[in-house]
């Protein structure tokens, strides 16, 4: 069955203290992965697609990275402004059985940098 | 570039009243989703459109919910009557829809439902 896991659900930081969001997942073949950001009130935003393992795509104080199982978001120095809850949500490749694109999403992790 | 456009962004109903909420995609994206977000979870899938023909609604309460997409442009999701249990974030959001290739959803800014 396909599925999304993220971890931990919960993150507090020091402004400065440097982590990692991990985000695994089980799918019949990987056509994209996504993350995006939700502040409180807002839909998610769009941060990076990868594809591939080994992939690796940055944006600011975020990195992305990709294997054959999980996705890492490596937060370097964060500030009090990268607090949100950050998704993971997962394409297979096609399924014959359906002619339309299919996603999974994870449960997030809220993530509060402390000044 | 016009995001996805969604109102109302709140609303507040006695529960078995009716709500509608509105989406209007990025222009030119053929698929369309809606999906449900309940406080502290990930968005849960109800419908997804492709045009105005619906592809996927396993997941769509089809005896309270309802949802169309008549003219393959924007789009109108029904509650009818409303459960205390309803009270979620209700997110829409669009792709292009090639399909078989990476699609980045991108997303409105939701409607925020409290069922008393």
């Amino acid at each position: 069955e396909d599925q999304v896991t993220q971890s931990p659900e919960a993150l507090r930081l020091q402004e400065g203290e440097s982590s990692s969001l991990n985000c695994s997942y089980t799918v019949s073949g990987l056509r994209g992965l996504f993350w995006y950001r939700q502040d409180p009130g807002k839909g998610p935003e769009f941060l990076f697609t990868l594809y591939s393992a080994g992939e690796e795509k940055e944006k600011e104080r975020l990195k992305a990275t990709l294997t054959k199982k999980e996705s890492f978001l490596h937060i370097t120095a964060p500030k009090p402004e990268d607090s949100a809850t950050y998704l993971c949500a997962v394409q297979p490749h096609p399924d014959p059985i359906y002619n339309f694109n299919k996603f999974y999403f994870g449960s997030g992790t809220k993530l509060n940098v402390k000044p | 570039e016009a995001g996805v456009a969604q109102s109302p962004r709140y609303k507040i109903i006695e529960k078995r009243q009716s709500v509608a909420f509105w989406c209007n995609p990025i222009s030119g994206h053929a698929t369309l989703y809606w999906y449900q977000q309940i406080l502290g979870q990930g968005p849960k899938l109800l419908i997804q459109f492709q045009n105005n023909g619906v592809v996927d609604d396993s997941q769509l309460p089809k005896d309270r919910f309802s949802a169309e997409r008549l003219k393959g442009v924007d789009s109108t999701l029904k509650i009818q009557p409303a459960k205390l249990e309803d009270s979620a974030v209700y997110l829409c959001a669009s792709s292009r829809g090639d399909y078989g290739t990476q699609e980045t959803q991108y997303f409105g800014p939701g409607t925020r439902l409290l069922v008393l």
